[in-house]
């Protein structure tokens, strides 16, 4: 596609449920990159993607959290159990060169209650 | 001591003026450095990207780095209402593997 599409946008969940979050990157981008924003603050680095290894997932705060990529598309962000500290933004972005510039979607909005 | 440090602001600045972000880095690893825009409820988008030491220009946009004081910079001339935004510095290693480590961001607001 044009861009690095995530969905879903918006997601609230209740307190202990499990939430997948989807992202979709650029065709050809063979990194793949998950980031989390909480309110007010700056990228907090989750995992990194080459193809579908994860060479990188140092970021990862838990064991509640998980992800996978197939191939060099589709990434998917697990949180089971969610705790209301999981709020935040959720993006993701890819890149075709390492280190280089990389394209960031317009991120999923978590909210716990 | 975190590896990139930021102002994170706000700056407030009149539309017109020269505006100057700054950022201090600890990691002398870091060989590739990258300025983020990010505009409120959206992801971050690649505005400045650049090699090592010295000055890159593009359009109303410079940046710096200055590799021997760990000091990176990005200026922005005749600034309008549309640069109102937050700003992200992100510098990177060289060799293989080396994720871009964000700053916190400062946030610009140009006044009209």
């Amino acid at each position: 596609g044009a861009g690095v599409s995530q969905s879903p946008s918006n997601k609230v969940t209740e307190k202990g449920k499990d939430v997948e979050l989807r992202c979709d990157p650029i065709s050809g981008h063979t990194a793949l990159y998950w980031y989390r924003q909480r309110l007010g603050q700056g990228l907090e680095f989750l995992i990194y993607f080459q193809g579908n290894s994860a060479p990188d997932k140092s970021g990862l705060p838990s064991d509640r959290f998980s992800a996978e990529r197939t191939g060099e598309s589709v990434s998917t962000l697990t949180i089971q159990r969610t705790q209301q500290e999981d709020s935040a933004v959720y993006l993701c972005a890819s890149s075709s060169t390492v280190p280089g510039g990389y394209t960031f979607g317009s991120g999923t909005r978590l909210t716990v209650v | 001591q975190k590896e990139v440090e930021q102002d994170p602001g706000p700056l407030s600045v009149p539309e017109g003026a020269i505006v100057s972000l700054n950022c201090t880095y600890s990691n002398s690893a870091f060989q590739y450095f990258m300025w983020y825009r990010q505009y409120s409820r959206k992801g971050p988008e690649l505005l400045m990207y650049t090699y090592s030491s010295g000055n890159k220009e593009d359009g109303r946009f410079t940046a710096q780095v200055d590799k021997s004081s760990k000091y990176i910079s990005l200026f922005i001339r005749d600034s309008q209402p549309s640069d109102s935004a937050t700003y992200l510095c992100a510098p990177a290693g060289s060799g293989g593997y080396q994720k871009v480590t964000f700053g916190t961001g400062t946030k610009l607001q140009v006044i009209p």
